[in-house]
Formats: structure tokens, sequence, C-alpha cells
């Protein structure tokens, strides 16, 4: 089973609000990751989790917060966000920092 | 710095017509290629890897092989079908936790 999957699929958001994005794997790998995914582009890298602890985090604006409270569980707590940061928002996962990273469905995230 | 370069699309091509998407890498040290594909509305799957040189992966009919060097990488499928459609994306791994990618390439099959 290669499956990782995301909830919500579809989420709208004023710029006031706080809403989280969670992602879920069950294949026992310990590195997890968020990417941003703009139209015809390719995903962008924004954090990674390795053993439950994050160990890159691209720059990313600190509205996004990402937690991961356990090896299968990956959050991501949006608030006061922009306009600009509508995207789809993937979360992938690896059985190590060398590999194959098998992505989720994502998350298209809109905001008003 | 590690970079990929895939060919501009969008490719359009008939049923049954034989697929190639160039790809090419510029990496430090050994990487592993990927090659991932994104259909309307939904994340990306991995396709196929090759790990080291010479290594062919395959998937589904699709087949690419690892030439260190050409440093390429090149997606290729004898005969395409509608449902192939999508946007496919090159990607290289070095380690570190982070994939590169090229910035994806189009794919229409009409019937």
């Amino acid at each position: 089973d290669t499956e990782v999957t995301q909830t919500p699929k579809h989420l709208v958001m004023g710029m006031t609000n706080k809403k989280s994005l969670k992602c879920e794997q069950h294949m026992g790998h310990r590195a997890m990751y968020w990417y941003k995914q703009k139209a015809k582009k390719p995903p962008e890298l924004m954090f990674v989790y390795s053993y439950e602890k994050l160990s890159i985090n691209e720059s990313v604006p600190s509205r996004f917060s990402p937690e991961c409270p356990n090896s299968s569980l990956l959050n991501l707590h949006l608030h006061a966000l922009q306009p600009e940061d509508s995207a789809l928002y993937l979360c992938a996962s690896s059985q190590a920092v060398v590999g194959e990273q098998y992505f989720g469905p994502g998350t298209r995230l809109t905001v008003t | 710095g590690n970079s990929v370069t895939q060919m501009e699309g969008p490719v359009t091509l008939s049923e049954e017509a034989f697929l190639t998407i160039n790809c090419t890498y510029t990496a430090t040290g050994y990487p592993s290629l990927f090659w991932y594909v994104q259909y309307p509305g939904e994340g990306l799957q991995l396709l196929l890897k090759a790990t080291k040189a010479d290594d062919k992966g395959s998937n589904k009919g699709f087949e690419a092989t690892y030439r260190k060097e050409t440093t390429s990488f090149h997606l290729e499928k004898g005969s395409v079908q509608v449902s192939d459609s999508a946007v496919y994306f090159c990607a290289l791994g070095t380690g570190f936790q982070k994939l590169v990618f090229g910035t994806g390439t189009r794919l229409l099959v009409s019937p």
C-alpha cells in the first residue's frame, strides 16, 4: 500500500480564519513533506519532517505552521493567509532521506 | 547546483503514437532519477525510477534509462492512449530529503 491521504480535499477560507490541513500515511515512512503547487508549476517544497522532527523549513512565512504529532500524521496550520497563498497543497512521505516520495491527492486551498 | 530541464509542452499526439519526453539534469554526485505523473485535479504519482547509471525504470508501458554520459532520463512509451493525457514531471533526488523537479510537460492525446 503506497497511499497518502489528505483532508480536506477542498478548503475555502477568509484572510482572518484559522484552519488546518491534515495528512496521514501508514507505510511506516519516517520522512514527511509539505509542498505548495501553483497552477502549471512544479511543486515547491515547504517543510520536511524526519523522525517527527522538523529538518527543513524553506523560509516559509510564519502564517504556515507545520506539526508532526506522530510518525503517521502531519498537519499544516494556517492563519492570516493572503489570496496569493491559494494553491494546491501536497503532502508526501518517503522511507528514507534518499529515495522516492509518495504524494497524497492534495488539498485545493482558496483564500478569499 | 542541481537542476532538471524538460522539454516544453504541450506535446500533442494521436492515440497509438510513440511518445518521447526529454529530460536532462545537472547534479553533483550520483542522483536518483524519477518520473512523476499528475492527472488533472490530482496529486503526483510516481511513474518510474532509476537509482544508478544504465538502470532502466519501467511501469505501465513507460520506460526511461538513466544515461550518465548524456545526463539524460528521457521518458518513452511505444503507444500512447487518451488516458495518458497528463502532466509529466522529471525529478532528481540527491539526498538531504529534497527532490528537484523539472517544469513539467503536458501531454495531450487525442482519439
